[in-house]
């Protein structure tokens, strides 16, 4: 069965930064290119990054560039995304999501939240 | 990077069949057949229900179909269940930066 475990949410003042994490298991993880989706509860989905399977490219929502960097971790079936110089508007819950050849966003995680308040 | 339109809503009663519009550009929507749409509940990840435009993948129910026309793919739910009661979204995967739809409400009445 497919798993997909987002964690390092949480609180967080303007400008700080954050490290989330995506555990990945049940599928054949480095084959997948693997993205973060970030939504604003009872709002609609937002693409934020995109990494191909074996870590050589990713790519960014201009929203985030500069300021956020996506990685992996094939040997440990994981995902990242270290979020720095954080604004109000980023708040949201992130998603991590796998992209194989031929489904888009096939599998999601159930998200981790985060805040970003004063 | 705005986002692909939507209606914000819609409905329909048990058994009938509703149609879901996404527009989007020449540039996207018109141009690709990477057209995607998930199926999201309440507090849950959202789920792949159309891909390719038309495709559906195993295990989703054949009462899902899709369709693209110009600018505008659709989803078409027929036979319409309570369970069918969710937010959809549509996606346009042609290349980055990826672009969701602001998403559809749909009431089962």
């Amino acid at each position: 069965e497919v798993h997909l475990v987002e964690s390092g949410g949480g609180v967080v003042q303007p400008g700080g930064s954050l490290r989330l994490s995506c555990a990945a298991s049940g599928f054949t993880f480095g084959v997948y290119a693997m993205h973060w989706v970030r939504q604003v509860p009872g709002r609609g989905l937002q693409w934020v990054a995109l990494i191909s399977g074996d870590g050589s490219t990713a790519f960014y929502a201009d929203s985030v560039k500069g300021r956020f960097t996506i990685s992996r971790d094939n040997s440990a079936n994981s995902l990242y995304l270290q979020l720095n110089s954080l604004k109000r508007e980023d708040s949201a819950l992130y998603y991590c999501s796998a992209t194989s050849a031929t489904h888009p966003f096939e599998y999601w995680g159930q998200g981790t939240l985060i805040a970003v308040s004063s | 990077q705005s986002a692909l339109t939507q209606p914000a809503s819609v409905s329909g009663s048990p058994g009938q069949s509703i149609t879901i519009s996404c527009t989007g550009t020449s540039s996207d929507v018109g141009s690709y057949d990477l057209v995607s749409w998930y199926q999201q509940h309440p507090g849950k990840a959202p789920k792949l229900m159309i891909y390719d435009v038309t495709k559906r993948p195993s295990g989703v129910s054949s009462r899902f179909s899709g369709s693209k026309s110009g600018n505008t793919a659709s989803l078409t739910i027929s036979g319409l269940q309570a369970e069918d009661e969710a937010d959809y979204f549509c996606c346009s995967y042609a290349g980055t930066p990826v672009r969701f739809g602001g998403g559809t409400k749909l009431t089962v009445l």
